[in-house]
């Protein structure tokens, strides 16, 4: 079963700042026959389901915006917002879809410091 | 788009079952898989597995063989996920989410349906 450690667990960003949240499987979620990383990454504000945010490792959802992107091939994967915004306070979770089964980091609380 | 509208909030005892439904609109489901996932309060998540139409296929995953069963009625467009033998560790809200061969990712997801399992 394949491991996914995401880092930090919680993270304090200033409005405007850019934050980052590391996602590390425990072995590669990357297909060379096709050449795409099988990783997602998912937003969750309380009381709701997650949101897609990033397919493919980098793909952005339609309707998300450019403020975030994705990064990373392999075994390590980033989400990065450019410039922090109020409502991005929420809980951030990278998945993996390579094999079965598929599997969550454990989260990462973003707050504004 | 695809719209998900899960069943409402359960209470029940230990050592008893629930079922779990999820009405799905606007796609044809043999194209689709539906997963399910949960969420212990305060907690991450964590994948119970998937269904297909195609071949009525099902895959669970290994924590939860044996006492899930995930199952399709395709004249009300439902899908259900009854679990069994509850006890307080599987106190959670449980979400539906669509997935397909070419889109793997799960999205989009259901309201979410909170049991609650307490003597």
């Amino acid at each position: 079963d394949i491991v996914m450690t995401q880092s930090p667990d919680s993270l304090a960003v200033s409005l405007g700042e850019r934050a980052t949240i590391n996602c590390k499987s425990s072995q590669s979620v990357f297909y060379s026959s096709n050449n795409r990383n099988y990783l997602a990454w998912y937003q969750q504000k309380p009381g709701q389901p997650p949101k897609l945010l990033i397919y493919w490792a980098s793909t952005r959802e339609s309707g998300v915006p450019d403020r975030f992107s994705g990064s990373g091939s392999g075994t390590d994967f980033t989400l990065t917002i450019s410039s922090l915004q109020a409502e991005d306070v929420a809980v951030y979770y990278c998945q993996q879809y390579y094999s079965i089964p598929y599997s969550f980091g454990q989260g990462t609380k973003l707050e504004i410091k | 788009q695809v719209q998900l509208v899960q069943s409402g909030p359960e209470v029940k005892k230990p050592g008893a079952s629930v079922k779990v439904s999820c009405k799905y609109s606007n796609y044809t489901f043999p194209s689709y898989a539906i997963t399910w996932v949960r969420q212990a309060p305060g907690e991450g998540l964590e994948w119970m597995g998937w269904i297909s139409a195609y071949r009525d296929n099902t895959h669970y995953a290994q924590k939860f063989q044996g006492r899930v069963t995930m199952t399709t009625d395709t004249s009300t467009s439902t899908v259900y996920m009854e679990l069994r033998s509850l006890t307080s560790d599987d106190t959670a809200v449980y979400y539906c989410a669509t997935t397909t061969m070419t889109t793997p990712w799960f999205d989009p997801w259901g309201q979410g349906t909170l049991v609650t399992v307490s003597s």
